[in-house]
């Protein structure tokens, strides 16, 4: 079965610093991977998606970015966060056949605060 | 340009009654899916069904049923004699065929509370 695997569960990081979630999936093969930010009450912002190694999409400036080094590796970084980094990170994935009705399947996430 | 809406931001209803949680969805795409999912106080969202555009059949899954008219472009989620486990925020999410990278365009969540 596929699992999909997220860390660190919780994270505090002084503004300025730099950033690494690391997202990686068990059990497939050429999934299709995201990554979400959810704030505080509110929903989920896609912030990139990626259909294969080395191909990222981005769906909102900002200054994060995202890599796809190895197939069922996605890693969300920053060189210098800001205070509106914080919130609740989201690794997905899908299964890749073309069509847009895969489920997305979610890791635990990933509470950021910046202090 | 497409569109979530979850109108219910917050509600609470009482162990064992029925709710429903509304969704209503914009699209020009006339190929397209929608999703619920669930985010209980953990944190990880939960798939729970799944519907195409070319398929208005309504569902039942034991205690959840979803109604699909696209007349109305809604696709609202029952959940019959609530528990407390059902207490958790509520997403509705819709995907277009224009993309092949199952973009999903998020409501804004409905947080259900059961009360004992």
């Amino acid at each position: 079965s596929q699992t999909i695997h997220q860390w660190p569960a919780t994270l505090v990081q002084p503004v300025g610093s730099p950033l690494s979630l690391e997202c990686t999936v068990e059990g497939t093969s050429n999934p299709n991977l995201y990554w979400y930010r959810q704030a505080a009450g509110r929903g989920l912002q896609l912030l990139f998606y990626s259909v294969g190694i080395g191909q990222i999409s981005s769906e909102v400036p900002q200054n994060l970015s995202a890599s796809r080094p190895q197939d069922r590796q996605f890693i969300l970084s920053s060189k210098k966060l800001l205070l509106s980094d914080s919130g609740f990170y989201l690794c997905a994935w899908s299964g890749n056949r073309g069509y847009s009705n895969q489920p997305q399947h979610f890791g635990d996430g990933t509470r950021l605060s910046i202090l | 340009a497409q569109k979530v809406t979850q109108a219910q931001t917050e509600i609470s209803v009482v162990e064992k009654e029925d709710v429903t949680l509304d969704c209503v969805y914009e699209t020009r795409d006339t190929t397209y899916y929608l999703f619920w999912y669930k985010q209980p106080p953990s944190g990880e969202l939960v798939f729970l069904i799944r519907r195409n555009s070319f398929d208005e059949q309504n569902e039942i899954s034991g205690r959840y049923s979803w109604n699909f008219q696209k007349s109305t472009s809604s696709f609202n989620f029952t959940i019959t004699a609530s528990q407390v486990v059902d207490s958790a925020v509520y997403f509705c999410a819709l995907s277009e065929a224009l993309t092949g990278a199952n973009n999903l365009f998020f409501g804004t969540g409905t947080r259900l509370t059961v009360i004992p």
